[in-house]
């Protein structure tokens, strides 16, 4: 039961044009979401999160919007630079709980020059 | 941002022969690290969750017997494959959290571990 899905395995996307990347979950408890960068051979670095009381959270050219009527959650990256290139991970999790986090399959950013 | 190490980054074993991964928080006490598992193109598969001085909490068809994990000290963690088999090769990754609350702190990965079991 994968509950958490990023249902677009890759995204490609001209350099100072907006990526938008998407991420589904099915699980209510979920409360705290995070969305997590990856270059190959490397670990996930933190981007940035959002806690389920807040519907925007922006840090940058990052900015996370979460409706969790819909139980989804965007990641939008302006301007898009070739650096961005990686795979993001969306994940999720229940914070007062300190339970371990869920994350998503991950999303393919190509971002040309 | 917080540094978590992993040693060794690569390695190659023949197949029946254990190898033991070590993931170190290197400017913070983590107090829950957690052992991942990325096979190609796939998620970050949790495997198992430690706390410093007590069993850990293995996931759902994780065996224990076959991934051991000591967690010793707040800033070391090691996770050990023993008699390792082909299927075992994978990408093996560590987190390291120093609050309770994901608010409060956020985890932070290791760089992660190539293992090849010929």
């Amino acid at each position: 039961d994968q509950q958490v899905k990023q249902n677009s395995p890759s995204l490609s996307v001209q350099e100072g044009r907006i990526s938008i990347l998407n991420c589904d979950y099915t699980n209510s408890m979920f409360d705290y979401f995070l969305w997590y960068k990856k270059y190959p051979a490397e670990g996930p670095t933190f981007l940035i999160s959002i806690s389920s009381i807040k519907d925007k959270n922006e840090d940058g050219r990052f900015t996370v919007f979460l409706n969790k009527s819909a139980k989804h959650l965007s990641l939008h990256i302006v301007p898009s630079q070739p650096g961005d290139s990686a795979v993001y991970f969306c994940a999720a999790g229940e914070e007062t709980s300190g339970s371990r986090l869920t994350f998503g399959e991950g999303t393919q950013l190509t971002v040309n020059p | 941002g917080a540094v978590v190490s992993q040693h060794p980054s690569r390695v190659i074993c023949k197949s029946g022969t254990s190898v033991k991964i070590e993931c170190r928080s290197l400017d913070f006490q983590a107090t829950t690290m957690f052992w991942y598992r990325q096979f190609p193109k796939q998620s970050l598969m949790l495997m198992a969750t430690s706390n410093e001085g007590s069993k850990a909490t293995y996931e759902q068809g994780v065996e224990k017997d076959k991934f051991l994990i000591n967690h010793a000290s707040l800033t070391l963690s090691t996770l050990t494959v023993t008699s390792a088999h082909p299927e075992d090769s994978s990408f093996y990754i560590c987190s390291a959290r120093a609050g309770v609350r994901m608010s409060q702190e956020t985890q932070y990965f290791g760089p992660g571990t190539r293992l090849l079991v010929l």
